[in-house]
């Protein structure tokens, strides 16, 4: 199976700060890597897929990059709905796997 | 409006049998591959199974449920179903379904149903 790594676990920022999340594969996934955002008693929402394409409806704060083991979701200026839990997620084998999470926090 | 409702979550013993249910509006249904993905309590996101579009499709399990659980589909009544059997502690949490895209990427979601596997 694909292991997924996420760094930090959690991180603590303030409103109209810059937050960079980075998840790496095991192996090889290209670009079929997603960022899902996760709020308590809600479903997850998908923000970004391809690893850089953002979902329709998705501010353009929300952004991905890279390819191949290593990418990185960034929210550029924070907002207060954006605390929340992020995950990383490849699609590229089945089974499918998620990162263990970046709990973001208001500082 | 797309709308996932999913249902059928409960207080279950060890050992016991539940189906989930995933009633799908707002879309069709029929064309679209579906997904199971859950949390245990305290936990991280964990997925569970995938099914192809067409009506008896394809299915895909992790290891942790393959044998136990089964995923299917009733196109004509816009409906995605998980059936949980040999139900174990480490089952408890919420389940989620949701419609996938492009490579099995999970779109819509809905808002969980809340399974519970106790004595």
């Amino acid at each position: 199976d694909i292991q997924m790594t996420q760094s930090p676990s959690s991180v603590s920022a303030s409103i109209g700060d810059r937050v960079t999340i980075t998840c790496r594969a095991s192996q090889d996934i290209g670009s079929w890597l997603a960022w899902l955002q996760h709020k308590a008693g809600k479903g997850p929402k998908l923000l970004i897929l391809t690893a850089s394409s953002l979902q329709s409806g998705v501010p353009s704060r929300f952004s991905g990059s890279g390819s191949g083991t290593d990418f990185t979701l960034t929210i550029s200026s924070l907002q207060p709905e954006d605390f929340a839990t992020y995950y990383c997620q490849q699609t590229s084998n089945f089974p499918q796997t998620f990162g263990q999470g970046t709990k973001l926090e208001i500082k | 409006e797309v709308q996932l409702l999913e249902s059928g979550g409960t207080l279950v013993q060890p050992g016991g049998s539940l189906r989930l249910s995933c009633a799908v509006s707002g879309l069709t249904f029929s064309a679209y591959a579906m997904t199971w993905v859950r949390q245990a309590p305290g936990k991280g996101l964990e997925w569970v199974s995938t099914i192809t579009s067409r009506h008896g499709g394809d299915t895909f399990y992790a290891d942790s449920v393959r044998g136990r659980f089964t995923i299917s589909r009733d196109n004509s009544q816009n409906t995605l179903y998980l059936q949980m059997n040999s139900l174990r502690a480490e089952d408890t949490g919420f389940y989620y379904c949701a419609t996938t895209i492009i490579r099995y990427f999970a779109d819509n979601w809905g808002q969980g149903t809340l399974v519970t596997v106790s004595s």
